[in-house]
């Protein structure tokens, strides 16, 4: 089946900085998406992305769809605590007859220090 | 609003019991699902419901099965469980099978001896 591969899989970052994550694939998607898990909870989309170099802002967090369709990137500008948790991609392809394929990524772990 | 709600959200079996873990959404939406989640290796599709009245396998299906009671309620049991079962369940529901937003209830911890 299709694979991503997220990076990195933990960050441990000053309060205030910037944070860069990645998934790449050697599969093509037509859609990827961010989610973000905290604590106990369950994850929440954070940004849809819908065409090859999109690149789309919600707050500190951008996101972009990778030119080639294979990857995607998210940041996260002057990082605050509740920034902490667990970021997923996950990317999304149609198997035809109707049919979607939502892949996820192992996930990124964020951990800010005040 | 509630959003997707599951219960329990924790349960302690031993080996060889059973048990199903319900899931109802308030959304009116069409679609649903049930993942695991386990250290290290993100979210995983068990089974989805593309709409009521049909139910399909996701990547891994061994060891479950699932109903979809109506268009609200989607339970996943568990008929023999196993260790290897011991893992974070998320139910999630989406208005169609196709490009949209997945919800995600609060997750139901599952523990088997």
């Amino acid at each position: 089946g299709q694979q991503l591969n997220q990076s990195p899989q933990s960050m441990f970052i000053q309060e205030g900085e910037d944070v860069s994550m990645n998934c790449t694939s050697s599969s093509i998607f037509n859609t990827w998406l961010w989610y973000k898990q905290d604590p106990g909870e369950g994850p929440v989309l954070l940004i849809a992305l819908y065409k090859a170099g999109e690149l789309t802002s919600n707050g500190r967090l951008t996101a972009q769809f990778g030119i080639t369709r294979k990857d995607s990137f998210l940041n996260i500008s002057a990082s605050i605590p509740s920034d902490v948790g667990i970021y997923f991609c996950a990317g999304q392809t149609y198997s035809g007859a109707g049919s979607y394929q939502l892949t996820f990524g192992k996930g990124t772990k964020l951990s800010v220090i005040p | 609003n509630a959003g997707v709600t599951q219960t329990p959200k924790f349960q302690v079996l031993k080996t060889g019991q059973s048990m199903t873990l319900q899931c109802a959404q308030d959304m009116n939406h069409n679609s649903m699902y049930w993942y695991r989640q386990d250290p290290g290796m993100g979210l995983r599709l068990i089974y989805y419901s593309a709409s009521e009245g049909t139910t399909d396998k996701g990547e891994v299906p061994n060891g479950y099965n699932v109903s979809r009671l109506n268009k609200r309620e989607f339970s996943l049991r568990l008929e023999s469980a196993a260790p290897s079962q011991t893992s974070v369940y998320f139910c999630a529901s989406k208005l169609d099978w196709g490009t949209g937003e997945l919800f995600f209830g609060e997750g139901s911890r599952l523990t088997v001896l």
